[in-house]
């Protein structure tokens, strides 16, 4: 079975410090991964895949299969990044499997 | 195009009366998922429609739910028989199969008494 795990609820850090928002997943297939983001009053919207492996808002995130990772960095966050970020996993029938999010706050 | 719509954006109803929501997706979109999220969750996948075909349903959904894409173009999901637990935002997302990136609508909020 699919399973997205994202241990925090809750994530505060200070501006300009990094920051880290963490997931886990188990399935048996090859899984495609993502992070959607949701800023106050505003969609769900995709934030990165990892079979782009591109860098957004100057976040990235690398698949690590050996430890079924998919963690999500920025090395110096800002205000505007402030949001619930959710981890996602595509199986192979187009099922998308969310994570319970985290909501991120940067102090400024 | 605006984007995928959803309406109506709120629906109270009481237990046990029959409520359909409505989705409008992207134009040139063919897929077209469901998903419900309650609070401090993540979305919950419902179904999946490729064109009017409806690929995928989750084991989780009761028969109670219904969905359909007629013409592969908008889509409705009827939910019958309504429950308390069945209080939950309900959202819709499009994409193409070619890019595969998830639009979502702005979610149909149900409050069953």
């Amino acid at each position: 079975a699919q399973r997205v795990t994202q241990p925090e609820k809750l994530l505060s850090v200070f501006k300009g410090a990094p920051v880290e928002l963490k997931c886990n997943y188990s399935y048996s297939g090859s899984p495609e991964l993502f992070w959607y983001v949701q800023y106050s009053r505003q969609r769900l919207q995709l934030l990165l895949r990892h079979i782009s492996r591109e860098s957004i808002k100057g976040f990235t995130a690398d698949l690590n299969k050996g430890e079924t990772s998919f963690h999500l960095k920025k090395p110096f966050a800002q205000e505007e990044d402030s949001a619930m970020y959710y981890c996602a996993l595509k199986n192979t029938g187009n099922q998308f499997y969310f994570g319970t999010g985290t909501s991120l706050t940067v102090i400024p | 195009d605006t984007g995928v719509s959803q309406n109506p954006r709120h629906k109270i109803t009481k237990r046990g009366q029959n409520v359909t929501f409505r989705c409008d997706p992207i134009s040139e979109h063919n897929r077209l998922y469901w998903y419900r999220q309650t609070l401090g969750q993540g979305p919950e996948f419902l179904t999946y429609f490729q064109n009017e075909a409806q690929l995928e349903k989750s084991r989780l959904l009761s028969d109670r739910f219904s969905a359909e894409r007629p013409k592969g173009s908008f889509s409705t999901l009827e939910i019958q028989r309504t429950e308390q637990g069945d209080s939950a935002m309900y959202l819709c997302a499009s994409s193409s199969s070619r890019y595969n990136e998830q639009f979502f609508g702005p979610g149909t909020r149900l409050t069953v008494l």
